[in-house]
């Protein structure tokens, strides 16, 4: 099974909500990521969690706050975003972080819209 | 840094004929693997093919395969018999293979359209 899940699977929010973003994988991986896609675009990545802790921090700015809870479960936690932050958001893991030719699997995405 | 490009913005087959999607990369490494996604416009970034770069034999999977020319650093994706399922926008990645190499490059993608 490689299934990664993501809810919800749109959001519409202001500018001045706070909302959460949320993916789940049960398939033992120990790397998480987040990447926001713009239309027509490939994936940037913003963050790349490994064993529960943040790794990488691709300088994405602090209105974005992605959380870790356990294994299975990663979250992005939104607020005061702007308008420019409307895109797909894309959940993806891996068996693991460091070498080896780990794929990526990633879920179907959240479509932001920031009003 | 590594670079991955995808000189076709749009393609189209039609039908049950074979088409070829290209992709060039650049990197100093000579350890690395490539991707090929596929994102149907139901959005989800799904895995096609995957290609070690220490593997001279081509990867296949069903219907998709691979030309990997490592010393001109092409890995191209062939689909034969295409069904109307494989329009997508195609994705072909680079990633590293040594180290805490977690990074996937991208290239900007090809949008595939297959007429009936």
């Amino acid at each position: 099974d490689t299934e990664v899940t993501q809810t919800p699977k749109h959001l519409v929010m202001g500018m001045t909500n706070k909302k959460s973003l949320k993916c789940e994988q049960h398939m033992g991986h120990r790397a998480m990521y987040w990447y926001k896609q713009k239309a027509k675009k490939p994936p940037e990545l913003m963050f790349v969690y490994s064993y529960e802790k943040l790794s990488i921090n691709e300088s994405v700015p602090s209105r974005f706050s992605p959380e870790c809870p356990n294994s299975s479960l990663l979250n992005l936690h939104l607020h005061a975003l702007q308008p420019e932050d409307s895109a797909l958001y894309l959940c993806a893991s891996s068996q693991r972080l460091a070498g080896g030719a780990d794929t990526q699997y990633f879920g179907p995405g959240t479509r932001l819209t920031v009003l | 840094a590594q670079t991955v490009t995808q000189s076709q913005p749009e393609m189209s087959v039609q039908e049950a004929e074979t088409v070829t999607l290209s992709c060039t990369y650049d990197t100093s490494e000579s350890d690395y693997y490539l991707f090929w996604y596929k994102q149907p416009p139901s959005r989800q970034m799904i895995l096609v093919i995957r290609q070690e770069a220490y593997k001279q034999q081509n990867a296949t999977e069903n219907r998709f395969s691979v030309n990997f020319q490592k010393a001109a650093k092409s890995f191209s994706l062939k689909i034969s018999d295409s069904q109307l399922g494989d329009a997508a926008m195609y994705f072909c990645a680079y990633r590293d293979g040594g180290g805490s190499n977690y990074k996937l490059t991208f290239g900007k993608g090809t949008l595939l359209t297959v007429n009936p």
